[in-house]
Parts: C-alpha cells; structure tokens; sequence
C-alpha cells in the first residue's frame, strides 16, 4: 500500500496552534478508527503521542488532541511549546494485518 | 518498566545478509496481543512498516515489498525477537526499530514502546 500523505512542514510561534493532515484511502484512514501519530526528535525513536485516532496515552500533554473526517485524520498541537519542535508521522491500520505511515511532517517553532 | 533493547550497528556487503535482535523487559513477552513490529528508517527519510511477529504463536506477516527477503524470528527463552533481511542492497541502509503493540495494554492498534533503533549500512 502506498504511504499516507502528510505536509512535509508546518511552523507557529509559541503559544500558537499547528494542525497536521494525514490523508489515506477508504481502506485505511477511512476505513479504520485506528490511526495513531509518532512524535520523532533528532536521533530518537519514535514517542507515540495519540491512538485510535483522539486518544492520548498517559503522559501526553493534552495539547495535543487528534481528529478524522473521512479519509483524512489530523493532529493538533495547542500551545506549541519550543519542545514539541519535531517530526510528526501518522499511521493507520490498512487492513489484512498491514500497517502504513504518513511520509511525516516536521513542525518548527518559530 | 518495559523496555526493547536492540543490537548493536552492522556493516553489510551488498548481497549479504543482517539478522538485528530485539530484547524485551519489563512485561510477559508471550502474552497475547503484545505483537512485535519491525519499522524502518532510511537516512532523512520518514517511517516504513516492515511486518510483525506473534511471540507466542511465532506467527509472522510482513510486508509485500519485503516478500522473499525478510524472516521475523522470535526466542522465547531469552524474551528476544529478531528480524533477518538477506540480500541487501545499497537502500536498505536505514534505522530498523523493533516496537511493540500496545493492544494488550489499551493502546489497540499502535506501538506504545520502541527500541532505541539499529543502524544498517550497506555498502561496498
């Protein structure tokens, strides 16, 4: 299956908001409440931020909340703090035991 | 705590083969629903699902674009899983990170924990 499709890049100044797109197909985003977001710093393995698609495991600020409509799921960093400067990758579940990630999105803090 | 310990960088020929290892702590290695995922990460570039392995069945599934080429393994003893990608080619360099599906522990359908990465230079 071919990758998700995110923004390559998305910038705000602290204290402003930043919403990432993550957009599949009918057989995965949009066919599956199981899409998951990756927060990725330099030389880091991946923190997983979010799960089926709004829900945010322990430790996780709840600056960041997830959505979907459609084929389309989204993150959102409120708040945007100089830490949360980072690449972002989604993931769906896209059926017959197949996962896919979204290309990834790097967020600058201005 | 839970915890993936992975080995240690590798420098392949082209050809060759690599079998990267993946040690857990932490939690019942074979409890049902902790499957153990491969992702890889070439140089710049952003996350690539490789497949899974079942601990406890030994069951495998990966994906199409590695049919043929990558065999996901698993120790029970030793609470160790491990993933060999044979015929290597120059874009196979990349991070391999093993993680675990959190299904067990509530975070259905995604990987709650991960290895710190193994780096896999392929080159003449």
């Amino acid at each position: 299956q071919s990758a998700l499709t995110q923004p390559p890049s998305a910038s705000g100044s602290p204290g402003q908001s930043v919403t990432i797109s993550c957009t599949g197909t009918s057989s995965d985003v949009g066919a599956y409440n199981y899409v998951s977001w990756y927060q990725q710093h330099p030389g880091k393995a991946p923190k997983l931020m979010i799960y089926e698609v709004s829900k945010r495991p322990s430790g996780v600020p709840d600056r960041f909340s997830g959505s979907k409509s459609g084929n389309t799921a989204s993150l959102t960093v409120s708040g945007l703090q100089a830490e949360d400067e980072a690449d972002y990758y989604c993931n769906s579940y896209a059926g017959n035991n197949n996962w896919v990630f979204g290309g990834g999105t790097k967020v600058t803090v201005l | 705590q839970v915890q993936l310990v992975q080995s240690g960088a590798e420098v392949k020929k082209p050809g060759a083969s690599v079998k990267v290892s993946c040690k857990t702590s932490g939690y019942t290695f074979t409890f049902t629903g902790y499957y153990l995922h491969w992702v890889r990460q070439a140089p710049g570039q952003g996350l690539e699902w490789m497949g899974w392995i079942n601990p406890n069945s030994g069951g495998t599934h990966h994906a199409q674009k590695f049919q043929g080429r990558v065999t996901m393994t698993r120790d029970t003893s030793i609470n160790t899983a491990y993933m060999e990608l044979s015929r290597l080619r120059s874009d196979d360099t990349a991070v391999y990170y093993c993680a675990r599906d959190g299904g067990s522990s509530g975070y259905f359908f995604a990987f709650d924990t991960w290895g710190q990465g193994t780096v896999v230079t392929v080159s003449s």
